[in-house]
């Protein structure tokens, strides 16, 4: 069965700063892998999807890459503001059964 | 409609009582998924339908839980004797699957309060 990490659980920076989320999955053979942010008390909001064949995408202040043969992500968030606090959600398409992460809750102090 | 909808937002059961969610997925979109969030972690897969076909059942946790699309296009989850345990956010979600594209789309969730 897939597994899905997040690190780290928690993040707590000061405005303006530049992080990068982690997310690793045990099984390389995804189809595609789906960044979400997920505000308190409501439903997942899609961020970025990067397909098997691709590298990396870009929205914004957002960025994900992927590598598949390490079974890793990473989403980088330039210049980050408090409105961006929220808990981020990695999830990786198994030929249409998903796997999530616990997610990594963000915290952007003014 | 604009986005994937879903009815009731809150729903309060006693233990014993069946319960029925509804998933209004975006127009057209092909595919529709149902997942368990328990406090605090991610979602759980509990099932996916391709149209009217429920494709994968595999993550539904008893036989008290069962799910439809009858004609691919509205789909509902029912529980029947709910247990305490089976407190959690349900999401819906779906997608178009369009040109091997599978992102999807979320809907805002219903929270199943057992008591």
């Amino acid at each position: 069965k897939q597994e899905v990490t997040q690190i780290p659980a928690a993040l707590s920076v000061p405005e303006g700063e530049n992080l990068v989320l982690n997310c690793s999955f045990t099984d390389s053979a995804i189809y595609n892998l789906q960044w979400f942010r997920q505000d308190p008390g409501k439903g997942l909001t899609s961020l970025l999807l990067i397909q098997s064949s691709q590298r990396e995408q870009t929205s914004g202040r957002l960025n994900a890459s992927l590598d598949k043969s390490s079974g890793r992500s990473t989403l980088y968030i330039a210049a980050s503001q408090p409105g961006d606090s929220a808990t981020y959600l990695c999830a990786v398409d198994n030929f249409n059964k998903f796997y999530f992460g616990s997610g990594t809750k963000l915290n952007v102090k003014p | 409609g604009a986005g994937v909808s879903q009815s009731p937002r809150y729903k309060v059961a006693k233990r014993g009582q069946d319960v029925a969610l509804r998933c209004d997925p975006i127009s057209g979109h092909v595919s529709l998924f149902w997942y368990q969030q328990a406090l605090g972690q991610g979602p759980e897969f509990l099932t996916y339908f391709q149209n009217e076909a429920q494709l994968d059942k595999s993550g539904l946790p008893s036989d008290r839980f069962f799910a439809e699309r009858p004609e691919g296009s509205v789909s509902t989850l029912k529980i029947q004797r709910t247990q305490q345990e089976d407190s959690a956010v349900y999401l819906c979600a779906s997608s178009s699957r369009d040109r091997g594209n599978n992102e999807q789309f979320f809907g805002p969730g219903t929270r199943l309060t057992v008591l």
